[in-house]
């Protein structure tokens, strides 16, 4: 199992340039979850999903849109990139009602807006 | 929303000694997790806590949820270089669906 994968890995955009960050699990979890995380900051929620055809906000929504494709994959996308989405930015899945709840993170992708 | 205090942001400890961080809220807690992250990984799940009072432990970490279930600490036991990371402490909101993270406590181990 490759557990929770994304892609790119790293990125460097222009400011306004758009772009979609793409996230996919093996692992048959309910619930996606997308984060920033910023220097002394922690991890910050971007948006979730629950489950299979919902999406909700997190903390920090603004300048990000969501699609739960399926199941498996959840995408974030960012229609003007800004300086200050600047981050490295995980994905998370987990199954809400098994074993602890805990959340298995993707590598992640490090994000440059110049 | 939930929030979770993180103490302390930073330390520096020598090889050996020991080292604990805690998480601390103003409201009760039905739960408590920690993830560590290695510099450049991504967070991994230590343990969840639920109980008042519970302890827990692995190997040379021991992990507390106070009686009042406002806060919780992550003791390391004479720490190792294997050690070094960010740990954070993380609560379960949104009736379960989502987690709140404290900013961590950043762990370097000085031989």
């Amino acid at each position: 199992n490759a557990g929770v994968t994304q892609t790119p890995k790293f990125q460097v955009l222009k400011t306004g340039q758009s772009m979609t960050l793409q996230c996919a699990q093996d692992m048959n979890h309910n619930s996606m979850y997308w984060y920033r995380q910023d220097p002394g900051m922690g991890l910050r929620l971007i948006y979730y999903s629950a489950s299979e055809g919902t999406t909700d906000k997190g903390e920090v929504p603004n300048g990000y849109n969501v699609s739960r494709l399926n199941k498996r994959e959840f995408s974030l996308r960012l229609e003007s990139a800004a300086p200050s989405q600047t981050s490295v930015y995980f994905c998370a899945s987990s199954d809400r009602w098994a074993g602890d709840h805990e959340q298995f993170f993707g590598p992640g992708t490090r994000l440059t807006v110049l | 929303g939930q929030q979770v205090m993180q103490i302390p942001q930073y330390q520096h400890v020598q090889e050996g000694e020991d080292f604990t961080t805690y998480c601390n809220s103003s409201t009760t807690l039905s739960n408590i997790q920690w993830y560590k992250q290695r510099p450049g990984g991504h967070p991994v799940f230590l343990i969840q806590l639920v109980k008042s009072g519970e302890v827990k432990k692995q190997k040379r970490l021991t992990f507390q949820f106070g009686e009042a279930k406002k806060n919780s600490s992550l003791h390391i036991t004479a720490t190792q270089t294997t050690d070094v990371g960010t740990y954070f402490c993380a609560v379960l909101t949104g009736g379960g669906n989502k987690l709140t993270f404290g900013t961590g406590t950043q762990l370097k181990v000085e031989l």
